[in-house]
């Protein structure tokens, strides 16, 4: 049974600063790994897709990189602002629908 | 208008009662998703729907059915409700190819069971 993992639960950083937020799974025979945000009481954003050819995807000041033999994942969010601030899920498709990891939860300092 | 809806979007409801979750896409996917969200649990899947003919169930479907009246609609509903169903349930689309499969999300249920 896949299981995801994400570390930290929770970061609180200052405005400005570079961060990484990292991801872990089980089974590595995975589709693709997605990144979500979630702001408080809303549906979720997908923010970006690796498929599991690949090593990393970028949109804006967002990276996430996936390597799939060691079951990890990383987003790199850069120069963080207050609007960063949010949930942020991690969730692998293989031979079931998306398996999603608890989150990390962003606290971006002004 | 959003893409992806979810009807109601807030429902308190006592204990033994039948209640129906309904969901509608207008992003002509194939594939449609019911997860629920507890907090310290994460999303879990219940149900999922490749196509109008196929229903599956996901991690924890004890409790709930489902019904895809058609391409676009997918509901949800809770036989006789009991108090640990107290959640956020979410409605999600996707296309139908797998590896590049992003979901969409609907705007959530907090469904409250007294």
């Amino acid at each position: 049974k896949q299981e995801v993992t994400q570390i930290p639960a929770a970061l609180s950083v200052p405005e400005g600063e570079n961060l990484v937020l990292n991801c872990s799974f089980t089974d590595s025979a995975i589709y693709n790994l997605q990144w979500f945000r979630q702001d408080p009481g809303k549906g979720l954003t997908s923010l970006l897709l690796i498929q599991s050819s690949q090593r990393e995807q970028t949109s804006g000041r967002l990276n996430a990189s996936l390597d799939k033999s060691s079951g990890r994942s990383t987003l790199y969010i850069a120069a963080s602002q207050p609007g960063d601030s949010a949930t942020y899920l991690c969730a692998v498709s293989g031979n079931t629908p998306l398996v999603f990891g608890k989150g990390t939860r962003l606290s971006v300092i002004a | 208008d959003a893409d992806v809806t979810q009807t109601p979007r807030n429902r308190i409801t006592k204990t033994g009662k039948r209640i129906m979750l309904e969901c509608s896409q207008t992003k002509g996917h194939d594939r449609m998703y019911w997860y629920r969200q507890d907090p310290g649990l994460g999303l879990r899947l219940i149900y999922y729907s490749f196509d109008v003919k196929d229903i599956n169930k996901g991690e924890i479907s004890d409790g709930y059915s489902v019904s895809r009246q058609a391409q676009a609609k997918f509901s949800l509903s809770l036989e006789s409700a009991i108090p640990n169903q107290t959640a956020l349930y979410f409605c999600a689309t996707s296309r139908t190819s797998r590896d590049t499969d992003t979901q969409y999300f609907g705007p959530g249920t907090r469904l409250t069971v007294l």
